[in-house]
């Protein structure tokens, strides 16, 4: 089975601060691992890819195996970063690729 | 491409009613997923498709949902009757096997059932 837990349901930062959006996961194979942003009242959309190592609007993840975490950072918080962010883990389920979403994260940039 | 595309944006409707919601995936992708989206539960796959065959519907919360996909590039999620606690946004999302590219989400349907 494959799980994602997202610990934190809301996180509050200054503007300027260092974010962090904790994720870890649990899966027996080799994962990939995703972060899904949701702005106000819009879609789903995907931030950034582990196999991918990008950096996306000054976010970056790392893919820790031994620790099972994908956290997110950014080192200054933005106004415009207040958004739900969604980890999610891409693996085999009975045969068929299923993507498992974490319970989300509310991130609320403070003035 | 557009994207993938849900119908209606918005749907308000009376306790009783029947609901459906449409869905049209990227051209292409063969996979398919519906989500239902609320404040307290966040975001539960109720089912997803896999080459238009229906794989895993454990997340259909009651006998009222029900979804359909007759072709690859099209899905129904329907609700009958229709009851207040079915108010969420629902998204559908599609992606192709073995991209690792995640999913690409439609804009969603904002369901208000009164």
């Amino acid at each position: 089975a494959q799980r994602v837990t997202q610990p934190e349901k809301l996180l509050s930062v200054f503007k300027g601060a260092p974010v962090e959006l904790k994720c870890n996961y649990s899966y027996s194979g080799s994962p990939e691992l995703f972060w899904y942003v949701q702005y106000s009242r819009q879609r789903l959309q995907l931030l950034l890819r582990h196999i991918s190592r990008e950096s996306i609007k000054g976010f970056t993840a790392d893919l820790n195996k031994g620790e099972t975490s994908f956290h997110l950072k950014k080192p200054f918080a933005q106004e415009e970063d207040s958004a739900m962010y969604y980890c999610a883990l891409s693996g085999l389920s009975g045969g068929y690729q299923k993507v498992t979403f974490g319970t989300g994260t509310k991130l609320q940039v403070i003035p | 491409d557009a994207g993938v595309i849900q119908s209606p944006r918005h749907e308000v409707t009376e306790m009783g009613q029947e609901v459906t919601l449409r869905c049209k995936p990227i051209s292409g992708h063969n996979s398919l997923f519906w989500y239902r989206q609320t404040m307290m539960r966040g975001l539960e796959l109720l089912i997803y498709f896999n080459n238009n065959v229906p794989i895993d519907d454990s997340g259909m919360p009651e006998d009222r949902f029900s979804a359909k996909m007759p072709n690859a590039s099209f899905s129904t999620l329907k609700i009958q009757p229709s009851e207040p606690r079915d108010s969420a946004v629902y998204f559908c999302a599609s992606t192709g096997t073995g991209e690792g590219y995640g999913y690409t989400f439609g804009s969603g349907t904002r369901l208000t059932v009164v």
